[in-house]
C-alpha cells in the first residue's frame, strides 16, 4: 500500500549511542518531517525538508542530524543518544510544506527508549 | 508560531452518545487539521477545513474562522472510535508549520 513506511519500530539505546531512524514515503511528495511525541505533548517537529536537497530546523532540532537522501526517503540520526531523546518519532509527508491545502501521511512511529 | 488548545483532554462516553471535541488557535490560519492517533499509535489525517464544515461518515468537523475554533464531532459513537483525537494549524511567517494539541483521548464504552 502506498504510504510512509519508517523504520525501525522499537529501539533501546544505550546513553551516547548512535542510531539512524529511517523513512520512505512513495507518493512523490515533496515535503518530508520529523517529528517527536511525547506524554502530554503535541507533536513537536524537529526538522523538515521541503523538497529534496533542502532541510530545515523544526522547533527542537538539537541533539540530531538529518539528511535527505533523494525525493523518497528522510532519515533521521542520533549521533550520542541521551535519555531526553526518549520519544516516539513519527515520520510525515505532504505535497509540500505550505500545508493549509495538503494533507499529511504518517509513518507508524518509532518507539526510541535510551537507558 | 500558534498556539493550539484542545478540550476536553480526556472523554468517556457511552456508544451511542454524540462526542464534541474543540479545538481553538491564536493565530488566524487558512486552514486546520484534525488527525486521528490509533490505540496502536498510527497516526490518520482527519479532515483539512478551511471554512464551514466537512462530513465523513459519522465525523463532522466545523471551523469558525473568526473565532479561531474547531469543533470534531462524532454522532453514534462506537468502541471503535476511541482514539486521541488531535487537531492542528498552521503558524505564522514563511515556514509555516503545523503546530498540533496536545491531543484529546476519547474513550467510547460499549
Amino acid at each position: 500500500n502506498a504510504g510512509v513506511t519508517q523504520t525501525p519500530k522499537f529501539q533501546v539505546l544505550k546513553t551516547g549511542q548512535s542510531m539512524t531512524l529511517q523513512c520512505a514515503q512513495d507518493m512523490n511528495h515533496n515535503s518530508m518531517y520529523w517529528y517527536r511525541q511525547d506524554p502530554g505533548m503535541g507533536l513537536r517537529l524537529i526538522y523538515y525538508s521541503a523538497s529534496e536537497g533542502t532541510t530545515d530546523k523544526g522547533e527542537v532540532p538539537n541533539g540530531y542530524n538529518v539528511s535527505r537522501l533523494n525525493k523518497r526517503e528522510f532519515s533521521l540520526r542520533l549521533e550520542s543518544a541521551a535519555p531526553s531523546q526518549t520519544s516516539v518519532y513519527f515520520c510525515a509527508s505532504s505535497w509540500d510544506r505550505w500545508t493549509t491545502n495538503y494533507g499529511y501521511t504518517f509513518g507508524s512511529g518509532t518507539r526510541l527508549t535510551v537507558v | 508560531k500558534n498556539e493550539v488548545e484542545q478540550s476536553p483532554q480526556n472523554l468517556t462516553a457511552q456508544e451511542g452518545e454524540f462526542i464534541t471535541i474543540n479545538c481553538s488557535y491564536s493565530v488566524g490560519i487558512s486552514a486546520l487539521h484534525w488527525l486521528q492517533q490509533h490505540p496502536g499509535g498510527g497516526i490518520v489525517s482527519l479532515f483539512m477545513l478551511s471554512s464551514g464544515k466537512k462530513k465523513h461518515g459519522r465525523l463532522i468537523a466545523t471551523i469558525n474562522i473568526q473565532e479561531k475554533h474547531s469543533s470534531l464531532h462524532i454522532t453514534a459513537s462506537h468502541p471503535r472510535d476511541s482514539a486521541v483525537y488531535i487537531c492542528a494549524a498552521p503558524g505564522s511567517g514563511s515556514a509555516r508549520q503545523l503546530t498540533f494539541g496536545s491531543g484529546t483521548q476519547l474513550t467510547v464504552l460499549p
